[in-house]
């Protein structure tokens, strides 16, 4: 499996502020990078995925991609509690996940 | 988008015995692809399931423990052979499709297998 790595958390926020999610991979000719979301109990849902260096926005989601420091983040702004999961970053074609980060928005 | 469906959605099997879980997604994807997540873990990727041919592995996951098959665009299995406890665990089907360089991956909602 090609590494992907995520802070393990738990990462803690208040509503209404951004929270930021990083993932590092370590095959440098990975070409597409994925963020998912998955709830406790549940499969993992496709939150946006990116190609191209740069910031991509949806929302209150956006995705940043640094293919020359291989790190792909995450981040979501004014946080409500339903943003509270776990958030897996997937590198490549094969779609190999990070380990996961846990995220809590606390009312 | 895609739905994918499996079955069974959960098991309890003794040690020794087999498996076979399904997944049939409702219309055509590019790859599909078998997961394991082990409880508080993240996925782990089993092997990439192939039409018409055997399956990838990756490494530390073989043929004879995990046979795959996939017949058709929207078809495959996924065997958990010669049983025992480590192989309690969530697995994932997921198909992926898309076009021109964008692709989008869609998870079927698990089957969930305790051995004992």
């Amino acid at each position: 499996q090609k590494e992907v790595e995520q802070n393990s958390g738990p990462l803690s926020v208040p509503e209404g502020a951004i929270a930021s999610l990083n993932c590092t991979y370590s095959d440098r000719g990975s070409q597409s990078f994925f963020w998912y979301r998955q709830y406790s109990g549940k499969s993992p849902e496709l939150i946006m995925f990116i190609y191209s260096n740069g910031d991509k926005e949806d929302g209150r989601f956006t995705a940043q991609l640094n293919k020359a420091s291989q790190y792909v983040s995450l981040l979501i702004r004014d946080s409500q509690p339903s943003d509270s999961a776990t958030y897996l970053c997937a590198v490549g074609n094969q779609f190999y996940f990070g380990t996961g980060t846990s995220l809590t928005v606390i009312p | 988008s895609a739905v994918i469906s499996q079955k069974p959605s959960r098991d309890i099997c003794q040690r020794g015995t087999s498996l076979t879980i399904q997944c049939q997604v409702d219309s055509q994807v590019t790859m599909m692809f078998w997961y394991r997540q082990q409880p508080g873990q993240s996925l782990t990727l089993i092997a990439t399931a192939n039409q018409g041919s055997e399956a990838t592995y990756e490494s530390g996951f073989v043929i004879d423990k995990f046979p795959i098959s996939r017949p058709n665009l929207t078809f495959s299995t996924l065997t958990v052979s010669n049983m025992s406890p480590e192989d309690s665990s969530i697995y994932l089907c997921s198909g992926v499709a898309g076009a021109s360089g964008v692709y989008e991956q869609y998870f079927g909602p698990g089957t969930r297998l305790t051995v004992t």
